[in-house]
Formats: C-alpha cells, structure tokens, sequence
C-alpha cells in the first residue's frame, strides 16, 4: 500500500535558524513527489519533484528527492515567522493523476521571533 | 483568479442533519477533488471527477456521503444524515488534468456536527 511518513511531526525553531524537514515514501509506481505549505486554510503549492538529485528552489526555501533510498527533504533557510505553518508531503498512487494524492500527516513548524 | 471558492466557510449542524458543501472550481480546470483533514488521519481523498465525471470515489466513507458534479463549475458534497465523526475541515481542489499541474485547494469548509 502506498503511503507517506513525515518527521518530524512538530518543530520549534527561532528566527534565522535553518530547518530541514523529511519525507519518506513507498509507492509502487513514482511518478512525482509534492510539497505544499499550509497555514491557516488552503495548502498551498510549493514543489513538485520527479528527478532525483535535481534541487528544486524558491526563494530561502528548497526541496530534493532521492528516489532510490526513497525520500525528500524540505529545507528552510533564515527562517521567519511567516514561515510558521503545516509542511504537507504528497504523491500521486499508483501513477494516477497529481490531484488524486496521498498526504502525509505533516510537520507543523513554529518559528518563534 | 479568483481561485477554488467554498461555501460556506463554517456548518454547524446537529446530527441527522443533512449537511451540503459547494464548490467553484478555477474556470478552466477540468479535474475536481473533495479532501477531508482531520487531526488523526491528516488530508484524506474522498472523490474525484475529471470532465464532471466521477472517476474515484474509493474515499468516500459510507453511503451517508455523495458527490454530484453537474457542470464544469460546480460541485457539492452532501452528507445525509450526519454524524458527530463526520466532523472535520472540508476541502474542495481542481486543476488540470494533466501530469504536470498541481491542485489549488478553496480554503475550505469547517464543519462541526453536534
């Protein structure tokens, strides 16, 4: 069965410190790995990785996958305490449609001033 | 853009009430998906459409729940009757269908069955 292991499940972090978050993975047939970022409502998109070892970045933050120990991880540098909020790792199951996805349970961070 | 629009925002409703969540997907996408999140099983896909047509509906808890796409602009997720276990943020996404689009999620409906 496909499914998606996020860690931590919380962190508590100060301004300018730089996180990484972690994504585990099992699927049977990959076609992409997401990110989004959720605060008080809609997730919202951050990355979509298919490759790996290929750096996906915006802005302090940025995301890599290794599919062969299947994982990705998050990092977020200088952090702010806009950048407080529920990380969300995603993917599609069984090579279906991006919408059609498998959440992880998230890592809520807390960047505190 | 207006972007995925929900209604209402909050329901607060008693058990055996019939509950109905609505929503306007961005013009133009063609794939519509209804999420629920909760504390304990995280988001949870509950149906799909592709072109207003029901593709998965696996998630759909029990026959309480149904989902109804008349046109590319509108759907709405009905829960008849509801129960207090039914309580969770709901939420409504669409996007392309294609491989390289991700969803736009609506911020969502809070609903609290008593």
């Amino acid at each position: 069965e496909d499914k998606v292991v996020q860690s931590p499940l919380s962190l508590v972090v100060h301004e300018g410190d730089t996180v990484t978050l972690n994504c585990s993975y099992e699927v049977t047939n990959f076609r992409s790995l997401l990110w989004y970022k959720q605060e008080k409502k809609a997730p919202t998109f951050l990355f979509m990785l298919t490759s790996s070892g290929i750096e996906k970045k915006s802005g302090r933050l940025s995301s890599i996958l290794d599919k062969k120990e299947l994982f990705s991880i998050l990092n977020i540098t200088a952090t702010q305490t806009g950048d407080s909020a529920i990380y969300l790792c995603a993917h599609p199951p069984g090579g279906g449609s991006q919408g059609n996805l498998i959440f992880g349970k998230g890592t809520k961070l807390s960047v505190k001033p | 853009d207006a972007g995925v629009i929900q209604s209402p925002r909050h329901e607060v409703t008693e058990m055996g009430q019939e509950v109905t969540l609505r929503c306007k997907p961005i013009s133009g996408h063609n794939s519509l998906f209804w999420y629920r999140q909760t504390m304990m099983r995280g988001l949870e896909l509950l149906i799909y459409f592709n072109n207003n047509v029901p593709i998965d509906d696996s998630g759909m808890p029990e026959d309480r729940f149904s989902a109804k796409m008349p046109n590319a602009s509108f759907s709405t997720l009905k829960i008849q009757p509801s129960e207090p276990r039914d309580s969770a943020v709901y939420f409504c996404a669409s996007s392309l269908m294609s491989f390289n689009s991700p969803l736009h999620f609506g911020n969502g409906t809070r609903l609290t069955v008593t």
